[in-house]
């Protein structure tokens, strides 16, 4: 089946501008996380949702970042006034539930989106 | 929040080798899943292991909640297992974000 997908795949872009990168998650899980990975670096939790429920914005690291999810499914974040310190390669996960007494609360991740700013 | 820390950073083996990676968490968790990323950059999951032992094929993994720790078990290592493995921990019920480890790096040498 379809895994998740991520647009575009690379992006690269002049500091200052705005950038929207997409996530499409595996249909029908319920949870979406953003997280950003700098070169050779772990991962950092950015934001995630669950459901209808508000999104956990705690990881966002300033007030240029943003995302949103439309119908309970794709999700974009955007990036306003972008900087050279935001290069990194931003990734998307899924999974079925946020809880485990509900389901599956295992992640899949997308390809990630490889983000240049010069 | 939850800290999340892998031992050792960095391990390099030859081919054959077997190895064991740490991960240690600060607080009670009943999420914990274990990824590798390949050279790609493409995330996979390996486990989801909140408690106990699993196994699948030359990867296992052990995970003790009330000490706070899991361990990845990789037996007959294979170039192809190279890569950087992470441990990502939650607390679900609580509806608490997945934080990742900063990852132990192998290279397995032919």
């Amino acid at each position: 089946g379809a895994g998740v997908s991520q647009s575009p795949s690379n992006k690269v872009t002049e500091k200052g501008k705005d950038v929207e990168l997409r996530c499409d998650p595996i249909s029908g899980h319920t949870a979406l996380y953003w997280y950003r990975q700098s070169l050779g670096q772990g991962l950092e939790f950015l934001i995630y949702f669950q459901g209808n429920s508000a999104p956990d914005k705690s990881g966002l690291p300033s007030d240029r970042f943003s995302a949103e999810r439309t119908g309970g499914s794709v999700s974009t974040l955007t990036i306003q006034r972008t900087q050279q310190e935001d290069s990194a390669v931003y990734l998307c996960a899924s999974s079925l539930a946020i809880s485990r007494v509900t389901g599956d609360v295992r992640q899949y991740f997308g390809p990630g989106t490889r983000l240049t700013v010069l | 929040g939850i800290q999340v820390e892998q031992s050792p950073p960095d391990l390099i083996l030859q081919e054959g080798a077997n190895s064991t990676l740490r991960c240690n968490f600060s607080d009670s968790v009943n999420n914990l899943q274990w990824f590798h990323q390949n050279p790609w950059g493409q995330l996979i999951n390996l486990f989801y292991i909140p408690s106990g032992t699993k196994q699948n094929g030359r990867l296992s993994a052990t995970t003790v909640a009330t000490e706070r720790y899991s361990l990845l078990y990789i037996s007959s290592s294979q170039t192809t297992d190279s890569g950087v493995y992470f441990c990502a921990v939650g607390r679900m019920n609580r509806d608490d974000k997945i934080i990742f480890g900063k990852g132990t790096r192998l290279h397995i040498l032919p």
